[in-house]
Formats: C-alpha cells, structure tokens, sequence
C-alpha cells in the first residue's frame, strides 16, 4: 500500500516564527488533506489539496503531485498552532486514506 | 457541510463488558465510513471500512469478532467493542467522505478506557 512520510517528527518554534511541514507519498495519489489534531483529538481538517495550492489565512499548503509530496507553510506561529500536524493520502484507485505519523509542533511564547 | 457526529466522547467500562460508539454523518449521506485507532503519541490506524447494507472489511490483523461494525443506515455506522480488555484502551474515530465535498470528514473521537 500507499507509504507516507512526514518530517521534521518534531518542531519547535517561537511565537511569531514560520515553519515548513514535509509530507512525502510514495504512490499517485487522487486525495491529499492536511490536518491538525487539536489536545483533545479532534482532526481538523485544513487542506484538501491532491494538487495545486491554497491558502487560508496564516496557513498555506502546495502539493507537487508528479514528485509524490506535499508541504504545509505556518506563518507568524501562534501558541494556538501546537498540536499534532497530520497529512493524509489516497491513493489513486483506492478509498482508504492512509495517515503520515504526524509532525509534533510546539510554539513557545 | 460535512460533518461527523461522534458519540461518546469518552466511556470507561470494565473488563469483559462491551461498548458501542456511533459514527453519523450530519448533514450528507454516507454510504461508506471509516474506523480508525490512535494509541497515544501514535498515528491513526485503519481499523475498517463500513458498508451501508453490507459486512465491513477488515484491516488485517483487527479481529472481526472483537470490534463489531453495523452500518444500517446512510447516515449511521457503529463500532461495538465486545468483552473489552484493557487493551483495548485506545482513541477511536471514525470517519466519512461526502459525495459533494471528496475530502474526509473526522468525529470528534471516543477515548475508551477499560479498567
């Protein structure tokens, strides 16, 4: 199946500083969503973006889907931004969305 | 639009007992939904696909008799954990894709604990 990786596996920031997350899939892909898992575990999903790019606010996502990876940009952190950062990927001919172990992102004020 | 309802939010039961989660979709119908565990500092893991009107798949290596899945409805599936272990202390979530909208949509999680 569909491997997906993220980096960096930690990250630590201070309030105001921006950032880069990594996805890498190994697969063609028709579905990429990035999202953020608050302290009490609720997935909020951020992007959809299987190609392309978005932007919401402080947040923006590109994905290169001919080169199998994807990056998610945090600008100004904010202590709000901690949590677990998760990409998740479809592959081309499948229904089952398999999740990256996830960026651990702490924003020190 | 697209959202997934999820309840319990937590439970504790004890050994040996069973515990059944609902997953429904709100406002869209979903003719297929996803279950997913999270041990803590861990990912999410598939655990099985549900189908209206049909058994679910398995992930491999979930036991089928252990976690049953119902999904009687187009809105409505649910995950009943039987004779839980402490174990089987884990995150669950489930999840759903609306037709309208392509991406997945995630409840808001059970955290179950078994003593």
């Amino acid at each position: 199946g569909i491997q997906v990786e993220q980096s960096p596996p930690d990250l630590i920031l201070q309030e105001g500083a921006n950032s880069t997350l990594r996805c890498n899939f190994s697969d063609s892909v028709n579905n990429l969503q990035w999202f953020h898992q608050n302290p009490w575990g609720q997935l909020i999903n951020l992007f959809y973006i299987p190609s392309g790019t978005k932007q919401n606010g402080r947040l923006s996502a590109t994905t290169v889907a001919t080169e199998r990876y994807s990056l998610l940009y945090i600008s100004s952190s904010q202590t709000t931004d901690s949590g677990v950062y998760f990409c998740a990927a479809l592959m081309e001919y499948g229904n089952k969305l398999v999740f990256g172990a996830g960026t651990i992102l702490r924003v020190k004020s | 639009g697209a959202v997934v309802s999820q309840h319990p939010s937590w439970v504790i039961c004890k050994s040996g007992t069973s515990v059944k989660i609902e997953c429904r979709s709100l406002d869209f119908q979903a003719t297929t939904m996803f279950w997913y565990r999270q041990f803590p500092k861990q990912s999410l893991m598939l655990m099985a696909t549900s189908n209206e009107g049909s058994k679910a798949t398995y992930e491999q290596g979930v036991e089928k008799d252990k976690f049953l899945i119902n999904h009687a409805s187009l809105t409505l599936s649910t995950l009943t954990v039987t004779s839980a272990h402490p174990e089987d202390s884990s995150f669950y979530i489930c999840s759903a894709r609306a037709e309208f909208h392509y991406g997945y949509t995630f409840g808001s999680g059970t955290r179950l604990t078994v003593v």
